[in-house]
C-alpha cells in the first residue's frame, strides 16, 4: 500500500510569509504526528493528531499550528516565517496514537526561508 | 540527499562486522524507546523498540539493550551490510500518557565493502 506522502517536497519562502504543508497518512492510519528536523537541533516533535484532535504538542511557538481532517489527512501551518524555521518537516502516521503503534514517516518537506 | 546533522558521531565498520551504536537518554521516567534509521533523502524508518520493563529485545540482525541504571540504550547490528549505512538515532517517550518523543542527535554509520 502507498506510504505517507507529503506535499510539497520543497518550498522556498521569505521571512514574514506563512506556509501550509500537507500530509496524507497511510490508508487506515488515524494518527498523524509532525516533526521538525534541523542540523542544529536534530529531530523535534511538533504535534500529534488523532481523530481530528490534537493529543500532544511540543515546545514550539504559537506560530506553528496544525489540524487534521476527517479523512485523517493533516496540514501544518507556520505563520510569520523566520530564518530559523528553515528545516525538513516530517510527518508520520500510525494506526493508533502512542506506543506501541509504529510510526511510518514520509519523505519530508524541505522548507527554506530566505 | 538531505543532511540530518552536522558533526554527527561517526562509526565506520567493515562489511560483515558487528556494529554497536550508543545513545544516552535524559528522562528517567521514559518508558518506551525506539531506534530509527534514516537514509539520505528519506524520512526515519522504525527499526526496533523496547519498553522500560525489558532490558533486551532482539529483531532480525538487530538487538537493543536498555540499561535504566545509567540511562543508556544501545543498538547492535549483526553482520553489518553496506545497505545499513545511514544515520541512526534513538527516541524516548515519557510516561503519563503524553508520550511526547525526544530524539537523540544521531550516529552516522558507514559500512565499507
Amino acid at each position: 500500500k502507498a506510504g505517507v506522502t507529503q506535499t510539497p517536497r520543497y518550498l522556498i519562502k521569505t521571512r514574514g510569509q506563512q506556509v501550509t504543508l500537507s500530509c496524507s497518512p497511510i490508508s487506515g492510519h488515524r494518527s498523524v504526528s509532525w516533526y521538525q528536523q534541523t542540523p542544529g537541533q536534530g529531530l523535534q516533535f511538533l504535534f500529534e493528531y488523532f481523530s481530528e484532535t490534537q493529543r500532544n504538542k511540543g515546545n514550539f511557538p504559537g506560530r506553528f499550528s496544525g489540524r487534521q481532517f476527517s479523512n485523517s489527512r493533516s496540514e501544518m501551518n507556520v505563520s510569520t516565517l523566520e530564518l530559523g524555521d528553515s528545516a525538513l518537516y516530517l510527518c508520520a502516521s500510525s494506526l493508533g496514537a502512542g506506543p506501541p503503534n509504529e510510526q511510518f514517516f514520509g519523505p519530508g518537506t524541505r522548507l527554506t526561508v530566505l | 540527499g538531505e543532511s540530518v546533522g552536522l558533526h554527527l558521531p561517526t562509526l565506520s565498520v567493515q562489511e560483515g562486522d558487528n556494529s554497536i551504536i550508543n545513545c544516552a537518554y535524559s528522562n528517567s521516567a521514559s518508558d518506551y524507546f525506539i531506534w530509527y534509521k534514516q537514509e539520505s533523502g528519506k524520512g526515519p524508518q522504525f527499526i526496533i523498540d523496547i519498553r522500560s520493563n525489558m532490558d533486551k529485545r532482539q529483531g532480525q540482525r538487530v538487538t537493543v539493550l536498555l540499561n535504566k541504571t545509567v540511562k543508556h540504550l544501545s543498538l547492535q547490528i549483526a553482520a553489518t551490510q553496506p545497505g545499513d549505512s545511514a544515520v541512526y538515532f534513538c527516541a524516548e517517550k515519557g510516561s503519563g500518557g503524553s508520550y511526547i518523543p525526544t530524539f537523540g542527535r544521531g550516529t552516522s554509520l558507514i559500512v565499507h565493502p
